[in-house]
């Protein structure tokens, strides 16, 4: 099983829509991540979280929201989707703790999301 | 802001090194990382290199950082087909990771 898991693995829906992502993971981290790809622009921080209580704002926070329901899940919503939101989602874990493996970030297989 | 730039695109012959190079802006960047995405698949880490490092080499791969000119490079000896993927670089940054645009590299035969 995946240690990250991302439901669901694609989407098209139309705009105006409201839409979650969900993303769990088993790997008893603390922090985990929403990011965005797009063609030739790499990834970009959406939001992030340290702990349960913590939420905080990435670069490309407009539009978008995110609950942290439990240390192990972190959903991304978007209230009223937009075409320009079309992009592939992923999420991402590390451990705070983890100092000896230079605290790299886990990623799930991402969601493919299509605003018509 | 911090910043990691890369080429878009690497394409080397199969068997040959291939190099994929990075530029980064953070000097205060404790870790640099490579990772690897393949189709339909998220990012996985392939290496790291602590800031204090020059060099690290696990197996086919080696990681060179010049901390004077914020330069990184990842070499792949003996390429092969299955190394067909986007190489995202990133550094480490207050808590959190800036990757770069990503290099795509296709091996031709």
């Amino acid at each position: 099983d995946a240690d990250v898991t991302q439901t669901p693995r694609n989407r098209i829906t139309k705009t105006g829509k409201r839409i979650m992502l969900e993303c769990s993971q088993t790997k008893g981290h603390d922090r985990m991540y929403w990011y965005r790809q797009d063609p030739g622009l790499g990834l970009r921080l959406i939001y992030y979280s340290f702990d349960v209580k913590d939420i905080n704002k990435g670069e490309i926070s407009d539009g978008y929201s995110v609950s942290r329901q439990a240390q192990a899940k972190f959903s991304l919503s978007l209230e009223s989707a937009i075409p320009n939101q079309t992009a592939l989602y992923f999420c991402a874990t590390s451990d705070s703790h983890g100092t000896g493996d230079g605290q790299p970030q886990h990623f799930g297989d991402g969601t493919r999301l299509s605003i018509l | 802001g911090e910043d990691v730039e890369q080429s878009l695109f690497l394409s080397v012959r199969e068997g040959d090194s291939s190099v994929i190079n990075c530029t980064y802006t953070d000097s205060s960047s404790t870790y640099l990382y490579w990772y690897k995405q393949e189709p339909g698949a998220g990012l996985q880490l392939l290496t790291y290199i602590f800031s204090n490092m020059d060099m690290k080499q696990d197996q086919r791969l080696t990681v060179l950082l010049n901390k004077k000119d914020k330069h990184l490079s990842l070499r792949i000896a003996d390429t092969q087909t299955g190394d067909s993927a986007i190489y995202f670089c990133a550094e480490s940054s207050a808590s959190k990771i800036i990757f770069g645009s990503g290099t795509r590299l296709s091996i031709r035969p």
